[in-house]
């Protein structure tokens, strides 16, 4: 399909175990992001990245959360030491440019025992 | 913070009726509103927007209205189908990159 693909689409894990999550972004689109949503809660930002530039990291809560894009195609965000508090549905987003409109994957559900 | 609040967790509508679904924000810097639908296991899906030079956009069954001075949003929908049973997402951007979020209300049209 054209759109913004997730893998794995649901992930269980123990607490302490690293988990890593993919997005691959529509074809041509330059920006990248990644939000979460906790049970309850709205969609929160992570990261961002926008063609070769430095990502906004900002919104990452702590640093056992990283993410990579390589090529300026495919994103993967690593999760180290998983806690509970981690488990949400993570979503990626691709735009054509910063500033356009945001196409958003169907999420990964990250469930952590 | 919440910089983006929609203040009600739900809403139930009647099909063929007007749905409102509110929103407001605290971040005066914010230019650029959305309003995005999500179904349940589906990632949220673009359905409007407005620029903070405008006051109103419209687009068939769905308008957006904006009040600047009051910092409020909102979506409205005529008439309601219960297609449009989804959870509607409010959000923000200053500058047009990344989005502010709110929590979400969840709107149920029933037949």
């Amino acid at each position: 399909g054209a759109g913004v693909s997730q893998s794995p689409s649901n992930k269980v894990t123990e607490k302490g175990k690293d988990v890593e999550l993919r997005c691959d972004p529509i074809s041509g689109h330059t920006a990248l992001y990644w939000y979460r949503q906790s049970l309850g809660q709205g969609l929160e930002f992570l990261i961002y990245f926008q063609g070769n530039s430095a990502p906004d990291k900002s919104g990452l809560p702590s640093d056992r959360f990283s993410a990579e894009r390589t090529g300026g195609s495919v994103s993967t965000l690593t999760i180290q030491r998983t806690q509970q508090e981690d488990s949400a549905v993570y979503l990626c987003a691709s735009s054509l440019r910063a500033e356009g409109r945001k196409f958003f994957g169907p999420g990964t559900r990250l469930t952590v025992l | 913070d919440q910089q983006v609040k929609q203040n009600s967790p739900s809403l139930s509508v009647q099909e063929g009726r007007i749905s409102i679904l509110n929103c407001d924000y605290t971040n005066s810097m914010f230019d650029y509103f959305l309003w995005y639908k999500k179904y349940p296991a589906e990632g949220p899906t673009f359905l409007i927007s407005i620029s903070s030079i405008k006051d109103k956009n419209e687009d068939g069954r769905f308008t957006v209205f904006l009040n600047k001075s009051a910092k409020h949003l909102s979506l409205h929908i005529v008439p309601s189908q219960p297609g449009d049973s989804a959870v509607y997402f409010c959000a923000a951007s200053e500058g047009g990159s990344t989005l502010t979020f709110g929590k979400g209300t969840m709107l149920l049209v029933s037949p």
